[in-house]
């Protein structure tokens, strides 16, 4: 089945506790991207990618990292998390910006 | 000013009522997506366009790109259509509305 795997469903964590959401797809997409939804803000973009070893900065870039080593793979790094980072993310992928997008299930991330 | 205007904001509707939702926007674009929240929270991509009109079963999209404005339908509406809707429109990057809540009541 065609999908967009993102892990976990929900994290609580400390501030400054390093932590890692996963994002993983199965159909090929060379395009990745990830956002966060806030309440009154929609969803922001924080990082996105065209392709293997390639990622830019979206509108919300600041805390967080990514990295794009292998084309299925696209994680969210939190080196410091901080509590202005409690959110709901989501993981997307396509063939292009301009292609369907398929979007992960969301992470609930609780920063305390 | 947000880039990105969807109007309504909240919607409210019958079982059977025709639905629209309005996204302008401001800049440039290439392409404009619109998806679909139910509560729970999962996004679905609903359409992908950058000209004309689409259909797929009760949902119509439509855009002009002269008038940087696209409009979701929906025809027949049911309680199960409840749910945020969201544009997005695609310059270099992404650049989402803040959605319309839409509830339908038996």
């Amino acid at each position: 089945e065609a999908q967009v795997t993102q892990n976990p469903r929900y994290l609580i964590t400390v501030t400054g506790k390093k932590l890692t959401v996963t994002c993983s797809q199965n159909m090929n997409h060379e395009y990745m991207s990830w956002y966060r939804q806030d309440p009154g803000l929609g969803l922001r973009q924080i990082y996105y990618s065209m392709n293997v070893e390639v990622t830019d900065k979206g509108d919300v870039p600041e805390g967080y990292k990514v990295s794009r080593k292998e084309k299925r793979n696209f994680p969210l790094i939190l080196e410091s998390p901080s509590p202005n980072q409690t959110s709901l993310y989501f993981c997307a992928s396509s063939f292009g910006v301009s292609s369907p997008l398929h979007f992960g299930n969301g992470t609930r991330l609780t920063v305390t | 000013k947000n880039e990105v205007e969807q109007s309504p904001q909240n919607l409210t509707a019958q079982e059977g009522e025709f639905i629209t939702i309005n996204c302008s926007y401001s800049v440039g674009i290439s392409a404009l997506h619109w998806l679909q929240q139910h509560p729970g929270g999962g996004i679905v991509s609903l359409f992908m366009l950058s000209s004309g009109k689409k259909k797929h079963g009760r949902l119509i999209a439509t855009i002009n790109i002269q008038e940087k404005h696209s409009s979701l339908h929906i025809t027949a509406s049911h309680p199960r259509d409840s749910a945020v809707y969201i544009c997005a429109v695609v310059v270099d990057k992404l650049i989402f509305g803040t959605g319309t809540r839409l509830q339908v009541f038996p």
